[in-house]
């Protein structure tokens, strides 16, 4: 059981490119919730999705921000036209109604 | 709205001493609490998970509580060890209504940073 897989593990874009970040859920499980963590903060909800249903995306930034969770292959976090703002950890966890499991994130650094 | 609190926000010990990090959560309505801990540049890993009917969990050297009336939570580590030094999360679960399960979204405390000292 490899667990939640996150990668790229590091992630540099320069300001205006995308990043694409992706999460394959623990085997077994069909709910996926992306997190983000600034610096000196704690993890935010981002959004909650289910095998091509976004379920919950109220922690997303209204602009910029993408997520999908196709029939087939891992869940995807599309952000487009990166700002230094978006710098951050960004989480994806997978339960299937108990615990949450967490992946080790992947780290964006936009310069 | 669901806010949680992680006092202190660091704590340096030296080996072996017993310790208690501490949670609280403005909401009472809670359908579990997750007790977190991140090493640095790393995920996190799951260390005890409290259902809001339960007192307590232990796994090992850790013992959390819960007495969600108070809204409160603590983490006590025993006799501890420089692998302890870490980062510890404290997340709630809030309920998504009075009769139903667990809402989806975790919220989580701004965390403890642990240094255990040799």
């Amino acid at each position: 059981n490899a667990g939640v897989m996150q990668n790229p593990r590091h992630l540099v874009r320069r300001r205006g490119q995308e990043a694409r970040l992706r999460c394959s859920p623990m085997k077994g499980h069909s709910h996926v919730y992306w997190y983000r963590q600034l610096p000196e903060e704690g993890l935010k909800f981002m959004v909650y999705l289910q095998k091509e249903n976004i379920i919950d995306e109220s922690g997303m930034p209204k602009e910029r921000f993408s997520a999908e969770f196709p029939k087939e292959g891992p869940s995807i976090l599309r952000i487009q036209q990166v700002v230094r703002g978006d710098s951050a950890a960004y989480f994806c966890a997978s339960s299937q109604g108990g615990g949450y499991t967490f992946g080790s994130g992947t780290r964006l650094t936009v310069v | 709205k669901q806010e949680v609190t992680q006092i202190p926000a660091a704590l340096s010990v030296p080996e072996g001493e017993n310790l208690v990090l501490n949670c609280s959560f403005t909401d009472s309505a809670i359908y579990n609490l997750q007790w977190f801990r991140q090493d640095p540049g790393k995920g996190l890993t799951s260390l005890l998970l409290i259902q809001s009917s339960q007192r307590e969990q232990t796994s090992g050297r850790l013992n959390a509580s819960l007495d969600k009336s108070s809204g409160r939570s603590t983490l006590y580590i025993a006799a501890s060890q420089p692998g302890d030094s870490a980062t510890y999360l404290c997340a709630v679960r809030p309920k998504a209504g009075p009769t139903q399960g667990g809402s989806e979204k975790l919220v989580f405390g701004k965390g403890t940073k642990l240094t255990v000292n040799p």
